[in-house]
């Protein structure tokens, strides 16, 4: 198991342009997150797949932002017209939910992209 | 949206020390879970707390959920320099982390 990985590391665009993230979660796991984190703060939720359904999307998440899962394996998550407020740590995460129900959900973090929009 | 509040916010102290970290909600949850994240990194569970009133202890770190299931501690014995992070509480589906507590130690 290589655990959760990010591609790219780091990002640095200018306003306007169009950026795109890659996530790769766990093999086994069925639910994948992204959340945003700025400087200090916690991460702020963006949206979650089970399988390859995109389930829940937060308000956090305008038309510019959009987060695909094809085939329920790797996601990515485009930001259009990137503006300099949506500079931040972009985190991915996944869990392997148990059909049961159990609420005990433990996700697994990978290292973020960080964006930079000059 | 359920609401998690760390207290305090920053907190600086000698090796050494004991502290104590807070994770409140007005909201119950069914779970709630503890991260620790280092500066350019993603967050990393340390662990999950389900029962109310339940403590869970990991090595010199100690964990309790509120009876209530709307708050929870972490309490940190004989601090090192390797406890230095963001500790972060995450509550209910997980899609909310709390506000987080920046805890620096000091050689």
């Amino acid at each position: 198991d290589t655990g959760v990985s990010q591609d790219p590391r780091h990002k640095i665009t200018k306003r306007g342009q169009n950026v795109t993230f890659r996530c790769d979660p766990i093999s086994e796991h069925n639910r994948l997150y992204w959340y945003r984190q700025t400087l200090g703060q916690g991460p702020e939720f963006l949206t979650y797949f089970q399988n390859e359904a995109q389930l829940e999307k937060s308000r956090l998440l305008s038309d510019r932002f959009s987060a695909e899962r094809p085939k329920g394996s790797f996601s990515t998550l485009e930001i259009q017209r990137t503006e300099q407020g949506d500079s931040a740590m972009y985190l991915c995460a996944s869990s392997l939910v148990w059909t049961s129900g159990s609420s005990a959900y433990e996700q697994y973090f990978g290292p973020g992209t960080r964006l930079t929009v000059t | 949206t359920q609401l998690l509040e760390q207290s305090p916010q920053f907190l600086s102290i000698q090796e050494g020390e004991n502290l104590t970290v807070y994770c409140n909600s007005s909201s119950v949850f069914s779970s709630l879970q503890w991260y620790r994240q280092e500066p350019g990194e993603g967050p990393v569970l340390l662990v999950t707390v389900v029962t109310g009133g339940e403590v869970k202890k990991l090595k010199r770190l100690t964990f309790q959920f509120g009876d209530a299931r709307k708050d929870s501690s972490l309490h940190i014995t004989a601090a090192q320099p390797g406890d230095t992070g963001l500790y972060l509480c995450a509550g209910g589906n997980q899609f909310y982390f709390g506000t987080g507590t920046s805890l620096t130690v000091i050689p």
